[in-house]
This record gives structure tokens, C-alpha cells and sequence, in this order.
């Protein structure tokens, strides 16, 4: 089945050290998003890709990046994570050029702890 | 400024009652579109539906439908005959031109058996 996929399902790492979360689609769908979660809030955007087109929110920290090297993959980098930064992240993909009619089409997420 | 307020925090029913969370918005756009997802406690966001604001027609789908009324600025979802399966949150949201979507906080819904 077509679908989006996030590796690994849960993360652990320490104070500071850079990881990385994956997420891959089957869908070829032109838009990915990254999304935070923190627990019993709602997803809150952190930046998309349209194609090879990287937008970033206004208020997503310096210390996240995102990375698209094809259609098919998008990974987030947390380059010094602190303990604020422990949620659960989602990835979505959407077809066309992301505008508002798009339906989003969501991972099953990575949980990030941060020790 | 886009808000979505999902006033009800938890919401708990004993299976077969009907249930009906409730989604209010705020916009500027006249052009817009509502959605609801659900999140199982499996983590995934599962789209329900999507209304465009220029279709007040309600939906029914199953045992779920949604009251869409732009005089009130809501898009309510009833859950009929409600079963231990729907407990999960869910998610209203509002998308205006442009890429962002925001999400309400979500309302939790407990269906005891």
C-alpha cells in the first residue's frame, strides 16, 4: 500500500547530540511537511518542501533543519536538541502545489526523547 | 489571524451514545477549507474530511457527520452510536491560501464499552 513512512518509530538521544529522523513516501506527493507534537498539544508546522523548494516557518528554531535529497525521502535534522525539543514528530505529504485544498496525508511519527 | 478552538479538552461516552465535538474558526479569508482528522493512539493523523468554504452542505459518512455553518463559524462532527474504536483524538483544522495549515488543539474522546 502507498503510503508515509517514519524511521525509527521512537528515538532516543542525549542532551546536544545531533540526530536525525527519516520519513519516505510511496505516494509520490510533490509537497512533505515536518510537524512537532508535544504532549496533548496539536501538530504545529515546522517547514515543507514543494518539490526541492524548502519554505520554513517563521518560528521554527535555527537548531532544526530538513533535508530532500528526492521526491521520495525528507529528513529532519535537530542539530543540538534540548529537552524542550522531546514531542512527537510528523511527517505529511500532500499532492499538487500545497495549497490549501491539499489533504495532508500523515506518518505514523518518530517520539523523540531527549535524556 | 487563523485560530481554531476545540473547547471541549476530553470528552468520555459509554459505547452506542452519540457524541458531538464541537470546532469553531476564525478567519479573514473567504476562500477556506476545514478539516478534521483523528489520532489514534497509534500516533498517526487520519484525514476524515475535508469542506470547502463555500459548501455549507452537512455530510453525513457512516455513523460520522459534520454540521458546517459559516453564520456561526463552526464545523461540528457527531459521532452516532459511538464505539470503543473512536477513542482517539481529533483534530479540527483550517487552511487558507498559502501552505500553512493550523490545527486546534484537539478534543480527546473516551468511548467506554
Amino acid at each position: 500500500d502507498a503510503m508515509v513512512i517514519q524511521n525509527p518509530r521512537y528515538q532516543v538521544t542525549q542532551f546536544g547530540k545531533p540526530v536525525t529522523l527519516s520519513c519516505s513516501q510511496t505516494l509520490n506527493h510533490n509537497v512533505m511537511y515536518w510537524y512537532q507534537q508535544k504532549s496533548s498539544q496539536a501538530p504545529k508546522l515546522l517547514f515543507h518542501y514543494y518539490d526541492k523548494d524548502f519554505n520554513n516557518e517563521a518560528d521554527t528554531p535555527d537548531n532544526f533543519q530538513s533535508r530532500r535529497p528526492n521526491t521520495s525521502f525528507c529528513f529532519l535534522d535537530i542539530r543540538s536538541p534540548g529537552l524542550g525539543d522531546a514531542a512527537m514528530y510528523l511527517c505529511a505529504t500532500s499532492e499538487g502545489q500545497g495549497g490549501p485544498t491539499d489533504t495532508q496525508y500523515f506518518g505514523p511519527g518518530t517520539r523523540l526523547t531527549v535524556l | 489571524a487563523q485560530k481554531v478552538t476545540q473547547a471541549q479538552t476530553e470528552i468520555s461516552v459509554v459505547e452506542k451514545e452519540d457524541v458531538t465535538l464541537d470546532c469553531v474558526y476564525e478567519t479573514r479569508d473567504t476562500t477556506y477549507y476545514l478539516f478534521w482528522y483523528k489520532q489514534p493512539p497509534s500516533g498517526e493523523l487520519v484525514f476524515l474530511i475535508r469542506r470547502n468554504s463555500f459548501d455549507e452542505q452537512n455530510e453525513i459518512s457512516g455513523r460520522y457527520s459534520w454540521n458546517f455553518q459559516k453564520s456561526t463559524s463552526s464545523f461540528n462532527f457527531t459521532i452516532t452510536a459511538s464505539q470503543v474504536v473512536d477513542s482517539a483524538v481529533y483534530f479540527c483544522a483550517l487552511s487558507e491560501a498559502g501552505f500553512k495549515t493550523i490545527f486546534g488543539a484537539g478534543t480527546r474522546l473516551f468511548v467506554k464499552a
